[in-house]
């Protein structure tokens, strides 16, 4: 079965760093490219960007950049979402999930990410 | 940037047709993709490249487009359906593919 596996809860506070890790299983990591949405609380779905696992080629949301690192171990088929300079407001739930050019399938379980001081 | 607008909710009794829609310019050009999320869980696929299905989602979801409209159709609605729904397609800016998402319709069984 091919699934997305998350790393766990964090808390931080604001100004400091998160990094998210997203394990692949039942496929490798390489032939699809992994993209990272996010969250808030009772909001929508905000796209943060993609990576080619392969390449290692990024490819950050307008309103991410400057702040995100999308890295990958292929070696342990693991992909990882780096965000920086954390705010109050970038408290959300961060989801990994596979690309294939239609659609995101399938979607990490998601990581929550809590920002305070 | 490009902008998906859906309505925030939609409401239909069991058994009837609900209708969600997902407008963007010219969304007749682009590939839409849909996404169901019920509370606590991740999204979940259930309409790709405007009217195609993934293998294991019900026939009762169908996808249509007009020129400016996706349509996200759900026949015989099931309590087990309420859901945010939200729409996604792709564009490119600064030579890249970038994605967007609707801001989701709640979609309410009465």
């Amino acid at each position: 079965q091919e699934q997305l596996v998350q790393s766990g809860a964090e808390v931080k506070k604001p100004g400091a760093s998160v990094k998210v890790s997203c394990k692949a299983s039942g496929y490798s990591l390489s032939n699809h490219e992994i993209n990272w949405v996010r969250q808030a609380s009772g909001q929508g779905l905000e796209w943060m960007g993609w990576m080619n696992p392969n390449t290692g080629k990024a490819v950050y949301g307008q309103n991410f950049q400057g702040r995100v690192t999308m890295t990958r171990d292929t070696s342990i088929n693991t992909a990882y979402m780096e965000l920086s300079d954390l705010r109050s407001e970038d408290t959300a739930v961060y989801y990994c999930a596979r690309g294939r050019g239609v659609g995101f399938d399938p979607w990490g379980q998601g990581t929550l990410v809590s920002v305070s001081s | 940037s490009y902008v998906l607008t859906q309505p925030p909710s939609v409401s239909v009794a069991p058994g009837q047709t609900a209708r969600i829609t997902c407008g963007g310019d010219n969304i007749a050009s682009k590939s839409v993709h849909w996404y169901q999320q019920k509370p606590g869980q991740a999204p979940v696929l259930v309409v790709y490249e405007d009217s195609d299905r993934p293998s294991g989602v019900p026939g009762r979801f169908s996808g249509s487009k007009s020129a400016n409209t996706a349509t996200l159709a759900v026949s015989r609605v099931e309590v087990g359906d309420e859901a945010d729904y939200y729409c996604q397609v792709w564009y490119t800016w600064d030579s890249n593919i970038h994605w967007v998402f609707g801001g989701g319709t709640r979609l309410t069984v009465l």
